[in-house]
Order: C-alpha cells, then sequence, then structure tokens
C-alpha cells in the first residue's frame, strides 16, 4: 500500500526566512502534486512533477522530485504572509489513479 | 469555463437521514473521484467513476455509502442513515482520462448533527 509522509506537519516562519517541506513516499510512483489548500477552501494546484530531477518553480515556490530517494520538497524563499496555509502533497501509482495524499503541513508565516 | 462544480457546498444532517452530494465535473471530462476529508486531516480517495461505470471503490466504507455517475447528470455521492463520523468535507477531482491531472472542486461540507 503506498504511503505518504509529511514533515513537518506544523511550521511557523518568520517573513523573509527560507524553509522546505519534505514528502517522502513509499512505492515506485507515476506523478507527484504539490496542492496549497487555505482554510474552509478547496484544493489548488501548485506543481505537478513527471520525472526524476524535475524542478519547477513559481514565485516564491519551488518544487523538486528524487525518484531514487522518493523524495520531493517544496522549498519556501523569503517567505511572505500570504503563504500562510496548508500545504499537500500527493502521488498516484503506475496504472492506478487515485491519489494519495500526504498528511499536509500547516504553515505559518509570522510577521 | 467553468470548472468543477459541486452542490451543496454546505450540508447539515440529523443522524439517520440521507446525505447526498452532486459533483458535475468540468466540461470534457469524464472521469470522476470523491475523497474525503476529515478535520486536520488529508484528503482520503473513495471511489473512482467513469460514465455509468465504477472502476475503484476501494476507498469506500462497504456500508451506507454509493456512488453514481450516469449517462447525463452529476455524479452523486450517497450515504445512508448519517452518523456524526461522516461529518466531513468532500471533495470531488475531475480529469479529462485517467492519465490526466485531474482537477478539484470546492467541496461539501457535511454536518452531521
Amino acid at each position: 500500500e503506498l504511503k505518504v509522509e509529511q514533515n513537518p506537519l506544523f511550521l511557523s516562519m518568520q517573513e523573509g526566512k527560507n524553509y522546505t517541506i519534505y514528502c517522502n513516499y513509499s512505492t515506485t510512483s507515476d506523478r507527484l502534486y504539490w496542492y496549497r489548500q487555505d482554510p474552509g477552501k478547496s484544493l489548488e494546484s501548485l506543481f505537478v512533477l513527471l520525472s526524476n530531477g524535475a524542478v519547477k518553480q513559481e514565485g516564491r515556490l519551488m518544487a523538486s522530485l528524487d525518484t531514487k530517494a522518493r523524495l520531493s520538497t517544496l522549498h519556501i524563499t523569503a517567505a511572505v504572509h500570504d503563504l500562510s496555509a496548508t500545504y499537500f502533497c500527493a502521488v498516484d501509482n503506475f496504472g492506478n489513479e487515485k491519489l494519495t495524499f500526504g498528511t499536509g503541513t500547516r504553515l505559518t508565516i509570522i510577521p | 469555463n467553468a470548472g468543477v462544480m459541486q452542490n451543496p457546498r454546505h450540508l447539515v444532517r440529523r443522524r439517520g437521514q440521507e446525505a447526498r452530494l452532486r459533483c458535475s465535473p468540468m466540461k470534457g471530462h469524464s472521469h470522476v473521484y470523491w475523497y474525503r476529508q476529515l478535520p486536520e486531516e488529508g484528503l482520503k480517495f473513495m471511489v473512482y467513476l467513469q460514465k455509468e461505470n465504477i472502476i475503484d471503490e476501494s476507498g469506500m466504507p462497504k456500508e451506507r455509502f454509493s456512488a453514481e455517475f450516469p449517462k447525463e447528470g452529476p455524479s452523486i455521492l450517497r450515504i445512508q442513515q448519517v452518523v456524526r463520523g461522516d461529518s466531513a468535507a468532500y471533495f470531488c477531482a475531475s480529469s479529462a482520462t485517467r492519465a490526466h491531472e485531474q482537477f478539484f472542486g470546492p467541496g461539501t461540507r457535511l454536518t452531521v448533527l
């Protein structure tokens, strides 16, 4: 059974600082996704990572994928308050389209 | 260019009642997925449907829960005789094919009193 673990579960950062969220998964996967969720809202797709060594950047967020280590990272650069949200990674299996989600990382940016 | 639509957005039911949640996929999408999010948790897969077919229901509870995606109309997730533990946010996602990215709807927040 595919398992997806994120850490940390909770993260308080000061504005302007850098930090990284980690996502480990247990078996070979097709794709890895990063989503953002604001309280009471749906999921906003941030990144889709398809291959080993993939790196994508959007604004202050950068995601990378190492399929050999079964690890993805979401790096936050010079955090701002607007980035406060819960971030989820999710993985799908070869031939199995359901997404398996990590537990989420609740990020709070402190002024 | 409507995205995935779900209704109702909020639903309150008393224990023992039935809950019906509807999902209209994005235009051109024929694959629908239902996920449940309990408070303070990640999303958990429930069921994957194509038009008129259930493809994978490995995440559905064995009793009281059912899903359909008829040839015409929205996909429906039905929960019979709801209990307090059914209180959660239920998200629907759709994709164009089984290999394409899933896009999520706004969710239905079910509260069971």
